[in-house]
């Protein structure tokens, strides 16, 4: 029972331009939302989180959409670089642990 | 100055033996975790430990015990490992759960390879 779904197994973007991706959930007890970037022999890195109190979230480059009446959020990286190259995940929490459910991962690959 | 760290990086062994996996963090943390991500990658969490205590443990086998000597150090300790055990075991802290951040800080990663 996969509660945190990334359907796209991977993602090819040129550099400069938009990555878009994409997390939906089914557990409406989720409250808090993050992605990680993951590189190849390391742990998962957080690079940004989101409140289910707020419909966006931005940090630089990164930013991130909440639609909570569609149980899914997205992940903008504007402008796209190489470096930007990983493997994303979506994770979510709620309730009274700090749980994390995490999606299958999203391989981004970002060509020069 | 690794904030969460963990050895060995790369564990090979044979079925039924017993190992242990260390992690150490420095951020001061009081919550610590491990997860396992198996070889279709989904990464799933195994325990926590908020302050030496246990507050999760999501039905692992009871071959796997986790100890916590002080806040800051979570081991993992596998008995009579079996071919099913190979994966990558990921360490990770984050701050008290009354703060609510949710966000959790991994190592990088034990490869342990069951042979």
């Amino acid at each position: 029972d996969q509660q945190v779904k990334q359907n796209s197994p991977s993602l090819s973007v040129q550099e400069g331009r938009i990555s878009i991706l994409n997390c939906d959930y089914t557990n409406s007890m989720f409250d808090y939302f993050l992605w990680y970037k993951k590189y190849p022999a390391e742990g998962p890195t957080f690079l940004i989180s989101i409140s289910s109190i707020k419909d966006k979230n931005e940090d630089g480059r990164f930013t991130v959409f909440l639609n909570k009446s569609a149980k899914h959020l997205s992940l903008h990286i504007v402008p796209s670089q190489p470096g930007d190259s990983a493997v994303y995940f979506c994770a979510a929490s709620g309730g009274a642990t700090n749980k994390l459910i995490f999606g299958t991962g999203t391989l981004l690959a970002v060509q020069p | 100055d690794t904030a969460v760290s963990q050895t060995p990086k790369y564990l090979v062994t044979q079925m039924g033996n017993d190992k242990s996996i260390k992690c150490e963090q420095n951020l001061g943390h009081d919550t610590m975790y491990w997860y396992k991500q198996d070889s279709k990658k989904f990464l799933k969490i195994m325990f926590s430990y908020n302050n030496k205590e246990l507050i999760i443990n999501e039905t692992v086998p009871n071959r796997f015990s986790p100890k916590s000597p002080d806040k800051a150090h979570l081991n993992l300790h596998i008995n009579s490992l079996e071919l099913g055990d190979s994966a990558v075991y990921f360490c990770a802290s984050s701050q008290p759960i009354p703060f609510h951040t949710d966000t959790q800080y991994f190592g990088p990663g034990t490869r342990l390879t069951v042979l």
